[in-house]
């Protein structure tokens, strides 16, 4: 198993709508979680910490399953500029994160 | 404003030839990071370094060499040696002695090599 696998999408979801992506990692000992966006030819830029209890930033949520080793992101009322890569990033201790190959969204008008 | 700064933002090299890109922060963060990435693929962690003069292998060190001489800048060489060395590169930084410090990224080298 991967330590960290998404689904590579692309996701095409209407303007407005909810949509949902989930990552798994392979670490049990993991401690920390974080979804980073990645736009075209740019640098990733953190999205957002999930923490265990879950939780929300906006239209965003992230949540935390220990026990099935998953993250999730949820985006509310999606907008055209929501269109990106967004990575599941796990902490792997000193030597810093392991990154997911992304999950690609497009939102469409 | 603190940020991270790499240059240039690309680079081409002929075949053979060593190259060295530039990655200076003036966040004070204490660890240091470089990625590889590739198209459709994750990042791969190269090297990184928690502190000044001290520096560790990540998952692909081949054919690519460090230093940290001072805590703002972390240099990456990509010698001869690496076999595929055409890839966009991105240089991070964090707090070190902090799990659940985030990386922040410099805007990336894009290396070209014919």
């Amino acid at each position: 198993r991967k330590e960290v696998e998404q689904d590579p999408g692309p996701f095409n979801v209407p303007e407005g709508a909810t949509v949902a992506f989930n990552c798994t990692y392979s670490n049990s000992a993991s401690q920390s979680f974080f979804w980073y966006r990645q736009d075209c030819r740019k640098e990733p830029k953190l999205l957002m910490s999930v923490y265990s209890s879950g939780n929300e930033d906006g239209r965003f949520t992230a949540q935390l399953n220990r026990a099935s080793q998953y993250i999730s992101l949820l985006i509310r009322d999606s907008k055209l500029s929501d269109s990106a890569t967004y990575l599941c990033v796990v902490n792997r201790g000193a030597d810093g994160l392991t990154f997911g190959k992304g999950t690609h969204l497009i939102i469409q008008p | 404003d603190g940020g991270i700064t790499q240059s240039p933002k690309y680079l081409f090299r002929k075949e053979g030839q060593n190259v060295t890109l530039s990655c200076e922060q003036n966040l004070n963060h204490d660890a240091m990071y470089w990625y590889r990435q590739d198209p459709g693929q994750g990042l791969r962690l190269i090297y990184y370094s928690q502190i000044v003069n001290d520096f560790q292998k990540g998952d692909i060190a081949e054919g690519y060499s460090v230093s940290r001489e001072k805590k703002e800048s972390f240099p990456l060489t990509v010698t001869s040696a690496q076999k595929n060395p055409t890839a966009f590169y991105l240089c991070a930084s964090s707090r070190a002695g902090s799990r659940n410090s985030p990386l922040h990224f410099g805007n990336g080298t894009r290396l070209t090599v014919t």
